[in-house]
């Protein structure tokens, strides 16, 4: 079965700097994408940014990136130039075409000034 | 862009009675909905999966009878928490799939806004 690990339960980062989530899975599947998602206190599920597995490119949407490395299975994003308003949880997410889209436990993102 | 309306935000029910959750997309038809369920401090916890016109396939501890989902539609997915108890208080939340761009770059993922369900 498909599995999401994220191994950090809590991560901190100061204003301006930049911060790495990690996030590993697992699965059989060749063709698949990967998502990391925001979760603010609202419990608002919002997209952070998706990779899709045939891409070897890394996506990147403005201070967010993707470290996408296939075969080792890891998909890690990198936050730069942090503001206050980055602190939430982050969810690293999987779905392939044939599946259903599962998480992992969640990093809480704290920012200090 | 494409949204996905998720109805009520909030509901009190007492127990032992029923509450509907609706998910609604709005501009695009969902062929697959999920639904999840999340406790504080916690990942989301899939419960089913909603295909339009067929059976939801629900994980496993999820209970069928107590949790009904119905995908009667291709903009539509219910669910129902059938005689609510306390220990079913939580966010439940859903999210739909955009296959329109097909399978590659337009295979996006859509959340609704989530339910606070309280059973008093």
């Amino acid at each position: 079965a498909q599995t999401v690990t994220q191994s950090q339960p809590e991560m901190s980062v100061q204003e301006a700097e930049t911060v790495t989530l990690s996030c590993t899975y697992d699965t059989s599947e060749s063709d698949y994408y990967l998502f990391w998602y925001k979760q603010p206190p609202s419990r608002q599920m919002i997209l952070v940014i998706r990779q899709e597995a045939y891409k070897q490119q890394n996506a990147t949407e403005n201070r967010f990136s993707v470290n996408f490395q296939k075969a080792a299975k890891s998909f890690s994003l990198k936050i730069s130039d942090s503001q206050l308003g980055d602190a939430a949880m982050y969810f690293c997410a999987y779905i392939s075409n044939t599946d259903k889209l599962i998480f992992g436990t969640g990093t809480r993102l704290q920012v200090f000034p | 862009g494409a949204v996905v309306s998720q109805h009520p935000s909030r509901v009190i029910c007492k127990s032992g009675t029923s509450v509907k959750i609706e998910c609604r997309s709005l501009d695009f038809q969902a062929t697959t909905m999920f639904w999840y369920r999340q406790f504080p401090k916690q990942s989301l916890m899939l419960m089913a999966t909603s295909n339009e016109g067929s059976k939801a396939t629900y994980e496993q501890g999820v209970e069928k009878d107590k949790f009904l989902i119905n995908h009667a539609s291709l903009t539509l997915s219910t669910l129902t928490v059938t005689s609510a108890h306390p220990e079913d208080s939580s966010f439940y939340i859903c999210s739909a799939r955009d296959w329109s761009s097909g399978q590659g770059a337009g295979n996006t993922i859509y959340f609704g806004e989530g339910s606070w369900l309280t059973v008093v």
